[in-house]
């Protein structure tokens, strides 16, 4: 069964401070991989889409990276704000075009304090 | 500006009752959907629409119906409200069905008493 584990569940962390946030799949065959990011009470906005030949992708202060063999990707956040609170999901398409499916995690919720 | 509208944003209604989501889009966008949002789920796909007129059915659709008269516009109908549907409904909008970024609306928070 295709399934994305994300972990942790929930990350607390300083203003200032460089937090990892992990994201395992079972997804296959596999097409992409984004990371989006929900403020409370919005929307997810996505943050970067990866293929499999892409390992590394950055917005901003939001640098994404992939290991297709080990299934894994990890979003890091480099210098964070307050305005990072969010809780953040990784999504994962298999096949492709009209034909593919995206599965989402459950997130991860971070927490910037001052 | 362009961008994905839900409304109502808020929506307290009794179990048996009709109740329709709605959802424009400015985009043009091909493709639309509709997710469900609950605690200890990632969110879920209930329904999409690949071009108006064109709709299929997603991970949970039993329960709900939607239509497609209108590229910009995908209504999400709950025909006979249950408490198992009390939730937050996000609907979405892409050029594709999985390749390109989905963009999102803000959601409506639905609860059903």
């Amino acid at each position: 069964k295709n399934q994305v584990e994300q972990s942790p569940q929930s990350l607390i962390i300083l203003e200032g401070k460089n937090c990892t946030l992990q994201c395992n799949y079972t997804v296959s065959p596999f097409s992409n991989l984004r990371w989006y990011k929900q403020d409370t009470g919005r929307g997810p906005v996505s943050l970067t889409i990866m293929t499999f030949s892409e390992n590394t992708k950055s917005n901003g202060r939001y640098t994404a990276t992939l290991d297709a063999d080990t299934k894994q990707s990890s979003l890091h956040i480099t210098a964070s704000q307050l305005s990072d609170s969010a809780s953040y999901i990784c999504v994962v398409s298999d096949y492709g075009g009209s034909q593919g499916n995206l599965i989402f995690g459950k997130g991860t919720k971070l927490s910037v304090k001052p | 500006d362009a961008g994905i509208t839900q409304s109502p944003r808020y929506k307290i209604t009794e179990t048996g009752r009709q109740v329709t989501l709605m959802c424009h889009q400015t985009w043009s966008h091909s493709y639309m959907f509709w997710y469900r949002q609950d605690l200890g789920h990632g969110l879920r796909l209930i329904y999409y629409s690949a071009a108006a007129d064109i709709t299929d059915k997603g991970e949970v659709p039993d329960g709900y119906v939607v239509s497609r008269s209108k590229t910009e516009n995908f209504p999400l109908t709950l025909e006979s409200a249950t408490r198992s549907q009390t939730s937050v409904y996000f609907c979405a909008s892409s050029n594709d069905r999985v390749l390109q970024p989905q963009h999102f609306g803000d959601g409506t928070r639905l609860s059903i008493l």
